[in-house]
């Protein structure tokens, strides 16, 4: 089986820009997660979603981020506008029913210039 | 507030040798508690998990942790260690529901 998809592997943009980043979960899971790996903060939850409802977005740090999940094999991570602050490793993980063991997608690393 | 902590930024070990990478945690109620490994330029992959019932949990790559309540750890632990184990390791926990709170993480380096 495949597992959890991320486009773009890597992304270069320019400050103000905005981005898109995008996750395919593994097919049956109900739950996906966006999380954001920098060396400074680890490893941080940004927003969760449950059979496409978002659950708890406390995590998303301020109004450029937004995330959608118009279905349960896609998912969207939006910064708009982008800033240098916000390179970072973002990650996809989703969850299959019943289990609380997350899978990883490879991870989007951003660079915002 | 509930969390995992992970006392050592770095921990080398000569290929061969056990390892232990360390993890504690504060919470309320039963903990349930997992082990996670990041490669190089990979996302994270799930190890092991503890929720209820032996201490001694055996994991994925000839991995095992060892929950210890009056401790309040659960050590990460392999007898002989390889040097493709070199990685990332992050202690992670749940309150039971399926959202996972992330312990800083724990380089592994071991030397040829």
């Amino acid at each position: 089986d495949a597992g959890v998809i991320q486009s773009p592997r890597h992304e270069v943009t320019e400050m103000g820009q905005e981005v898109t980043l995008r996750c395919k979960p593994i097919s049956g899971h109900d739950y996906l997660f966006w999380y954001r790996q920098t060396m400074m903060r680890g490893l941080e939850l940004l927003i969760y979603f449950n059979n496409n409802v978002p659950i708890d977005d406390s995590g998303m740090p301020e109004d450029r981020f937004s995330a959608k999940m118009p279905n349960a094999s896609f998912s969207t991570l939006k910064i708009q506008p982008s800033e240098p602050r916000d390179s970072a490793v973002y990650f996809c993980a989703s969850t299959p029913p019943g289990y609380n063991e997350q899978f990883f997608g490879p991870g989007t690393r951003l660079t915002v210039l | 507030a509930q969390s995992v902590a992970q006392p050592e930024d770095q921990v080398n070990v000569a290929e061969g040798n056990p390892l232990t990478v360390k993890c504690t945690y504060s919470v309320s109620g039963n903990p349930y508690l997992f082990w996670y490994v990041q490669y190089p330029n990979r996302g994270l992959q799930f190890l092991l998990k503890y929720i209820t019932g032996d201490n001694l949990v055996k994991g994925s790559y000839g991995f095992e942790a060892e929950f210890n309540k009056s401790q309040t750890s659960f050590h990460l632990k392999k007898p002989s260690a390889l040097v493709s184990d070199s990685a990332l390791y992050f202690c992670a926990h749940t309150p039971g529901s399926y959202q996972l709170t992330f312990g800083k993480g724990t380089k592994l380096s071991v030397i040829p």
